[in-house]
């Protein structure tokens, strides 16, 4: 079945440490996006790319790094910088239309990230 | 910049009852509106949408919501209360020119009571 994998589902992170949470897709989606939520803040967008091999920041992306070297793949790092890593991690996937309407976008079953 | 703003982070509703979430957003531009569904441990669920056209917009499982200009909002509604809907709800807002960013708000807990 097509949809959006993300691992692991639980990840715990030491001081100091960078983390890499994995997303996958078998969409053929061209545009991928990383979401943070914390209790009461709803969802913040911390890196989005519309197209492989190219990534824009989002609102929250200090501490955080994106690739997106194959289209089906945007694997987001939390690193050292990021003070407060706990919190679950969405990703998700669209498909951008001609004429740039807004399609729904398709989420993962989200990364619960805490730090030890 | 948009904003959205949900009314109640927690509400409770009697099995039968209505339910009625409470969204007001803030854009300089035609907004898209969204609304999506969280049950525990998942990933979000498209409700609905609203683009252009119609203003009463219906979407799955027997929710609906309706676009006001006017006085800026976008509630989510349902006649009747099943114990499934009791998960998490986010409205959501759009720009089309950013393509497909989402802005999203604090999101509002549904609790079911039998």
């Amino acid at each position: 079945d097509g949809g959006i994998t993300q691992s692991p589902k639980y990840l715990f992170r030491k001081e100091g440490q960078n983390v890499t949470l994995s997303c996958e897709q078998n969409l053929n989606h061209d545009a991928m996006y990383w979401y943070r939520q914390d209790p009461g803040q709803g969802l913040r967008l911390i890196y989005y790319s519309q197209i492989v091999n190219d990534f824009q920041k989002g609102d929250i992306a200090e501490g955080y790094s994106v690739s997106r070297e194959k289209k089906e793949s945007f694997p987001l790092t939390v690193t050292s910088a990021q003070k407060n890593p706990t919190a679950f991690y969405l990703c998700a996937s669209s498909i951008p239309g001609p004429r740039r309407r807004n399609e729904k976008l398709f989420f993962g079953s989200g990364t619960q990230l805490s730090v030890l | 910049a948009q904003s959205v703003t949900q009314l109640g982070s927690h509400v409770s509703v009697s099995e039968g009852a209505l339910v009625l979430l409470r969204c007001n957003y803030s854009s300089s531009v035609p907004p898209y509106l969204f609304w999506y569904v969280q049950y525990p441990n998942q990933g979000l669920q498209l409700l609905l949408k609203y683009t252009t056209g119609a203003t009463l917009v219906k979407g799955i499982n027997g929710f609906e919501a309706e676009f006001k200009k006017s006085e800026t909002s976008f509630h989510l509604t349902k006649p009747s209360a099943h114990m499934s809907d009791a998960a998490e709800y986010f409205c959501a807002v759009s720009d089309s020119a950013a393509g497909n960013k989402l802005t999203f708000g604090g999101g509002t807990r549904v609790l079911v009571k039998p």
